[in-house]
């Protein structure tokens, strides 16, 4: 099966500029999570969707961050504006439910630079 | 509130010695944990969880709850072991998250 695909791979932008990812989880999968991961540390769950609502979003800075997964399906998720320390990789992944199998699949990231 | 601690950033070990990787958790509930890998270029995947019991690779980890630890062992260790793992913890409950630790880059030497 195809896997959680991601775009961009890379980003660089300034500070105060915006900038946007795409996840397109497995086929079927209903859950969707978010997560930053920032140089030296494990992942951090941003926000977690099930199909197209919201889980969690408690660790998400709302004054700037903001996803959607407005069909169940792809998510977006958008910083505006952003800031130095939001550099980081930016990793989506997905399972086929919160119960039963719920193995996270991950995609290969997007690894962004804010300079 | 949960956390997951490996103690060690770098880990080295020759060809065919033993290897430990030591994660300690704080859970108020009954945890479940896993040990995740990402190998030089690719994702982040799945190694094992402990309620399978079961050895992926030649790696086993068994849950000490008086210890609270999942340590991640391996009797030789190969040099396509080289990877960063890190271990995580998943919130029992509806939600089901996971909170990584901060991960052991393991290098096998020749």
């Amino acid at each position: 099966e195809a896997g959680v695909a991601q775009s961009p791979r890379y980003k660089i932008i300034e500070k105060r500029q915006s900038v946007a990812f795409w996840c397109n989880p497995i086929s079927g999968h209903a859950t969707l999570y978010w997560y930053q991961q920032i140089l030296g540390q494990g992942p951090k769950l941003l926000i977690q969707f099930q199909n197209n609502g919201v889980v969690d979003d408690s660790q998400l800075p709302k004054d700037r961050f903001s996803a959607e997964r407005l069909k169940g399906v792809d998510s977006t998720l958008k910083i505006q504006p952003a800031k130095l320390e939001d550099s980081a990789v930016y990793l989506c992944a997905s399972s086929l439910d919160i119960t039963g199998d719920y193995e996270q699949y991950f995609g290969p990231g997007t690894r962004l630079t804010v300079t | 509130a949960q956390r997951v601690t490996q103690p060690e950033k770098l880990l080295s070990v020759f060809k065919g010695a033993p290897v430990e990787l030591k994660c300690n958790y704080s859970y108020s509930g009954s945890p479940e944990l896993f040990w995740y890998v990402q190998y030089s270029r690719q994702r982040l995947q799945l190694l094992l969880r402990h309620i399978s019991r079961e050895s992926i690779k030649g790696f086993t980890a068994d849950l000490n709850k008086g210890e609270t630890s999942f340590h991640l062992k391996k009797p030789f260790a190969q040099e396509e072991d080289s990877a960063m793992y890190y271990c995580a913890l998943h919130h029992t409950g509806s939600a089901r998250q996971l909170t990584f630790g901060s991960g052991t880059q393991l290098t096998v030497l020749p």
